[in-house]
């Protein structure tokens, strides 16, 4: 069966670094998309980033854009969430989350159990 | 950026009645791509319906979704005691390529 497995979460101060891994098992990873997809307390949904099959085309929204990087190794079958310069309000829960199905629309399918990340001083 | 408005906040019904949840976007969406989600206490979300009216894999049929431009729908039609969840919707777009609804949470009456 399809298991994500994130790790990596934890507590940081104010603009330091925090790098995410997903495990990915049950499916051929290499033939998804993938996302990251968070959630803070109490709180709604909140997109993250995406990341093409094979790595060349991500994209984020504005909120992320230029301190997060989300890459992927399919040898491993290993996604990853770099994630610099945090601030409080990137607290929450991140999940992994792999799309529905190639191409446009984008909708997510499978959902990890997620790691919290908690930014304070 | 399209802005999805779920209505109500909260919605108090028992088992056995039918729930109508509502989603409004600032925006036509795109080709009706939208879903809704599921997501219980201390869980991760659960895909319902895609595309506004096709259930996920193992969604049970008393799930259903409609709606079309700006207004979507998701009715359960005789509720379960499982069903007790909040429930969000999400649009795919192009600016932001995700973006979800504020929840509703479905408690019991």
């Amino acid at each position: 069966q399809v298991q994500l497995v994130e790790s990596g979460g934890g507590v940081v101060q104010p603009g330091r670094s925090l790098r995410l891994s997903c495990a990915a098992s049950g499916f051929t990873f290499r033939n998804y998309d993938m996302h990251w997809v968070r959630q803070a307390p109490g709180k709604g949904l909140e997109w993250v980033a995406v990341i093409s099959q094979d790595g060349s085309i991500t994209l984020y929204p504005d909120s992320v854009r230029g301190r997060f990087t989300i890459s992927r190794d399919n040898s491993k079958n290993t996604l990853f969430l770099q994630m610099n310069n945090l601030r409080a309000e990137d607290t929450a829960v991140y999940y992994c989350a792999r799309d529905l199905k190639l191409g446009a629309p984008d909708y997510i399918d499978y959902w990890g159990q997620g790691t919290l990340v908690s930014v304070s001083s | 950026e399209i802005v999805l408005t779920q209505s109500p906040g909260t919605l108090s019904l028992s088992p056995g009645e039918r729930a109508t949840l509502s989603c409004r976007a600032s925006q036509s969406v795109n080709s009706n791509y939208l879903a809704w989600y599921q997501q219980k206490p201390g869980q991760a979300p659960r895909l319902l319906i895609y595309d506004t009216s096709t259930r996920a894999s193992g969604i049970p049929d008393r799930f259903s979704g409609s709606g079309s431009g700006t207004d979507f729908t998701l009715t359960i039609s005789r509720l379960e005691p499982e069903d007790f969840a909040v429930y969000y919707c999400q649009q795919y777009g192009t600016s932001v390529l995700m973006t979800f609804g504020q929840g509703t949470r479905l408690e019991i009456k």
